[in-house]
């Protein structure tokens, strides 16, 4: 079964500072897809992105941007000059072709952006 | 806007009550789910339906029971729940097609508590 891991339970940073939320993900599949999620306090998870598995191409959305590498197994987040309003919980998770409706997410990162 | 909605937002019951969670999509989506989110654990998937039917049910108990009446709307009927059931509750929704993997859209979720 498909497994995703997030290290960092907690990160706390200073507005404008970078930071980068690590994702590391186990997958048999050939085809799977990979999301990043935003869970602010009021709970709802906001959806940020979708990757698929033939597509290591890097992305970028304004301060947010999306390195995938899958010689590590990896899709890490990082966000530019961070902002207050970046705080909140951030979840990786991971869809296998073989089992679309399975979605697995990780334990999440709070991170906490301070003025 | 996510187009997912949930009703209550809140709710507090005792171990004998019986009540039920609502979930309402309005992306045009055929398939439903539902998520339990404990604290300090990743998101768990309870129950999967597609096209109105269950696909999937992840060894949940018998106290949760799913309906799923037409493809807008979603319920979890509760019943004699006990303590460590309380947590947040959310309903996602997204269209699945042949092989396909789409987003899965989240609604706000309901913050159930078991006295």
């Amino acid at each position: 079964a498909q497994k995703v891991t997030q290290a960092q339970t907690e990160i706390s940073v200073v507005e404008k500072e970078d930071v980068t939320l690590d994702c590391v993900y186990e997958t048999r599949d050939t085809t799977y897809y990979l999301f990043w999620y935003k869970q602010p306090p009021s709970g709802e998870l906001v959806f940020l992105i979708r990757r698929n598995s033939f597509d290591e191409q890097n992305e970028i959305s304004g301060r947010y941007s999306w390195n995938f590498q899958k010689s590590t197994s990896s899709f890490n987040f990082t966000i530019t000059a961070s902002q207050v309003v970046d705080s909140a919980v951030y979840f990786c998770a991971l869809s296998e072709a073989s089992n679309n409706n399975d979605m697995r997410f990780g334990a999440g990162t709070r991170l906490t952006v301070k003025p | 806007e996510t187009g997912v909605t949930q009703t209550p937002r809140h709710l507090v019951m005792g171990m004998t009550n019986k009540k039920s969670l609502k979930c309402e999509q309005h992306l045009g989506h055929n398939a439903m789910y539902w998520y339990k989110q404990s604290a300090k654990k990743p998101l768990e998937l309870m129950f999967v339906y597609s096209l109105e039917e269950r696909v999937e049910n992840n060894s949940v108990p018998s106290r949760f029971s799913p309906e799923c009446p037409n493809s807008s709307h979603l319920f979890l009927h509760l019943h004699t729940l006990q303590p460590e059931d309380s947590a947040l509750y959310l309903c996602a929704s997204s269209q699945e097609g042949a092989g396909n993997t789409d987003t899965q859209y989240f609604g706000p979720g309901t913050r159930l508590t078991v006295l």
